[in-house]
């Protein structure tokens, strides 16, 4: 069972533009919702995470948004560079628990 | 501070053999989790250790099983080799488990 839907699979951004990756979650348990960014021939790394107490988060270029009724959440990278061209996961939680439950990732490529 | 360690990094086994993994955390994290990365079923969770014990589980077979020793580095074993286990493994280390949690770069694992 798919409990964390990730839109869209890739996506094409000129250099200078916003990228748009959505993410919709089914367990309202999850209270933890990171993003990770992956480099081809690298592990996941950490980029930012969301609690559901508070409905946005930014991170210099980077900002989650969250909607806690609609159980859907967002990462939106400003100014969008070349050197941002990478695939995203976005991920779900239990904070008590270890598991992250993963989106099945966005290929991102930034174009000059 | 380092960051997560994997070794091997690259393996290549034979259908049926078995293979060990091992994967040092960052300094001072004690939670170690295992994830399975593949073009068709993404990052999927395997298992948790936390301070010598296994603390959470995912939904594979028997074959996959691992350990943790009292410095709180990994080892994770699959036995009986299907060509089907070809992936990425990645280690993800965390201080308690539950939120952050950093990926290493993985041990890309090809069975023939």
């Amino acid at each position: 069972q798919q409990q964390v839907k990730q839109s869209p699979q890739s996506l094409i951004v000129q250099k200078g533009g916003i990228s748009i990756i959505n993410c919709a979650y089914e367990n309202t348990a999850f209270d933890y919702f990171p993003w990770y960014q992956q480099f081809p021939g690298k592990g996941p790394a950490l980029l930012i995470a969301i609690r559901p107490d508070v409905s946005e988060k930014k991170e210099g270029r980077f900002t989650i948004s969250f909607n806690k009724s609609a159980k859907q959440f967002s990462l939106h990278i400003m100014d969008s560079q070349p050197g941002d061209s990478a695939t995203y996961f976005c991920a779900a939680s239990m904070e008590t628990a270890s598991k992250l439950t993963f989106g099945t990732g966005t290929r991102l490529q930034v174009t000059l | 501070k380092a960051g997560v360690t994997q070794t091997p990094r690259y393996l290549i086994k034979t259908r049926g053999q078995q293979v060990t993994l091992s994967c040092s955390p960052i300094s001072g994290h004690r939670s170690v989790s295992w994830y399975q990365q593949t073009p068709g079923q993404g990052l999927q969770f395997l298992f948790e250790y936390f301070s010598e014990t296994q603390r959470n589980k995912g939904n594979f077979p028997g074959r996959f099983s691992g350990r943790q020793f009292s410095n709180s580095r990994s080892e994770m074993n699959v036995s009986t080799l299907e060509l089907g286990d070809s992936a990425l493994y990645l280690c993800a280390s965390s201080l308690t488990g539950a939120a952050e949690q950093y990926f290493g770069p993985g041990t890309r694992l090809t069975v023939t």
